[in-house]
């Protein structure tokens, strides 16, 4: 089956940086997504890895390593509006369709 | 503001009841989505539409039946539903250059 892990939760003080891991396990990967979800809230697209490497968008950067089917997501000088919790997505291509598989989602706690 | 509605935000039902979730989108996306969002659980695809046909119906038992009558409209009927079926049900659009998905806030759901 298909399948991408990732951290229940992570806390960190306002500041900080901090890293949230992804690896999958799938077929037909295309490219790995990371979405953004506050409480109450609609998840909300952050990043897309089509090619290993960095994706650097504003505070926020994006890994992707092929070879080792992992990725991460980069926050940096985290503010208390980043709580909220953080998907990555795998992007499949079944035959000429695609599909998004979704981690459970990773909840950032930021502290004063 | 994503662009995609979802009504009612919130709906409480009973067992016996049929009632049905809208999803409305008009940001030219050709591809919809229905997403199941339960507590600790990854996003669960459900069903997928492009250009009005079902491409993916991800072994959802027949009590979820959705329709979509045309692009920016898709719609899921509940019938004799199960307190199990308790969630948040999500509604995307794809964009289809970039494979983002665009999400309602959802229609927190409650089976009594």
């Amino acid at each position: 089956g298909q399948s991408l892990e990732q951290p229940s939760e992570v806390t960190a003080v306002e500041g900080a940086i901090v890293q949230i891991n992804c690896t999958y396990q799938t077929s037909g990967f295309y490219g790995l997504s990371w979405y953004q979800q506050h409480d109450g809230g609609a998840p909300t697209f952050l990043s897309y890895n089509g090619l290993d490497g960095l994706e650097e968008t504003g505070r926020f950067s994006s890994f992707l390593s092929r070879s080792d089917s992992y990725g991460y997501l980069l926050l940096q000088e985290l503010q208390m509006k980043d709580s909220a919790s953080y998907f990555c997505a795998a992007l499949l291509l079944s035959g000429s369709a695609r599909q998004l598989t979704f981690g459970s989602g990773t909840q950032l706690t930021v502290l004063p | 503001e994503t662009g995609v509605t979802q009504t009612p935000r919130h709906l409480v039902m009973g067992m016996t009841n049929k009632k049905s979730l809208k999803c409305e989108q008009h940001l030219g996306h050709n591809a919809m989505y229905w997403y199941k969002q339960s507590a600790k659980k990854p996003l669960e695809l459900m069903f997928v539409y492009n250009f009005k046909e079902q491409t993916e119906n991800n072994s959802v038992p027949s009590r979820f039946s959705p329709e979509c009558p045309n692009s920016s409209h898709l719609f899921l009927h509940l019938h004799t539903l199960q307190p199990e079926d308790s969630a948040l049900y999500l509604c995307a659009s794809r964009q289809r250059e970039t494979g983002e998905l665009f999400f309602g806030e959802g229609s927190r759901l409650t089976v009594l």
